[in-house]
């Protein structure tokens, strides 16, 4: 079975323009979230899917970040225009149903805005 | 608001036992995890314990819960050099898994 897949791996773009980040759950899961780190943080909430319903977006750090999840399967995260703090590692993660203590991760989107 | 807090780094001895310490704040965490993070790869799942258990045990892993305290503990027997990771603990009460910032495993040969 495959793992949650992110796309792309790396990311390298300058401040102001705008970036695309994709995450493929594993088949099946409706739960998925989005988290990232930075700078060598704490790797922080962003937001959380059922199927494509938004249950809670309260770590979303500001409205230049928008995340889709149409038809319930993968989700995207854009990143609008993109600012320097906005560097880091950009994590899916996917949980079926009724085990959301069971979150499956992908490798990370590294996001380098310069 | 929620806060794990871990130790930065941690060297040890191949061979010996590597002891990873964390702390948190929500009493109201349902579960305690610990992820494995080597370089270039994304976070593994390593082992999670409910809050109504004390200790976890499996094969080389050991996880210590101190609710009382908020104290989470991993520890590793005979680590190895493949074991050098970061490590984060993290805990959750619900969807939302709240992290620490990692500790950085060095293990020297």
């Amino acid at each position: 079975e495959a793992g949650v897949t992110q796309f792309p791996s790396h990311s390298v773009i300058e401040k102001g323009q705008t970036v695309t980040l994709r995450c493929d759950p594993i088949s099946g899961h409706d739960n998925l979230y989005w988290y990232r780190r930075v700078m060598g943080k704490e790797i922080k909430f962003l937001l959380h899917f059922v199927k494509e319903s938004k249950q809670d977006e309260s770590g979303m750090p500001n409205n230049r970040f928008l995340a889709e999840r149409t038809g319930g399967t993968y989700s995207t995260l854009k990143v609008q225009p993109a600012e320097l703090e906005d560097s880091g590692v950009y994590f899916c993660a996917s949980s079926q149903l009724g085990a959301p203590h069971a979150q499956y991760f992908g490798p990370g989107t590294r996001l380098t805005v310069l | 608001g929620e806060d794990v807090e871990q130790s930065l780094f941690l060297s040890v001895r191949e061979g010996d036992s590597s002891v990873i310490n964390c702390t948190y704040t929500d009493s109201s965490s349902t579960y305690l995890y610990w992820y494995k993070q080597e370089p270039g790869a994304g976070l593994q799942l390593l082992t999670y314990i409910f809050s109504n258990m004390d200790m976890k045990q499996d094969q080389r892993l050991t996880v210590l819960l101190n609710k009382k305290d908020k104290h989470l503990s991993l520890r590793i027997a005979d680590t190895q050099t493949g074991d050098s990771a970061i490590y984060f603990c993290a805990e959750s009460g619900g969807f939302k898994t709240i992290f620490g910032a990692g500790t950085r495993l060095f293990v020297k040969a």
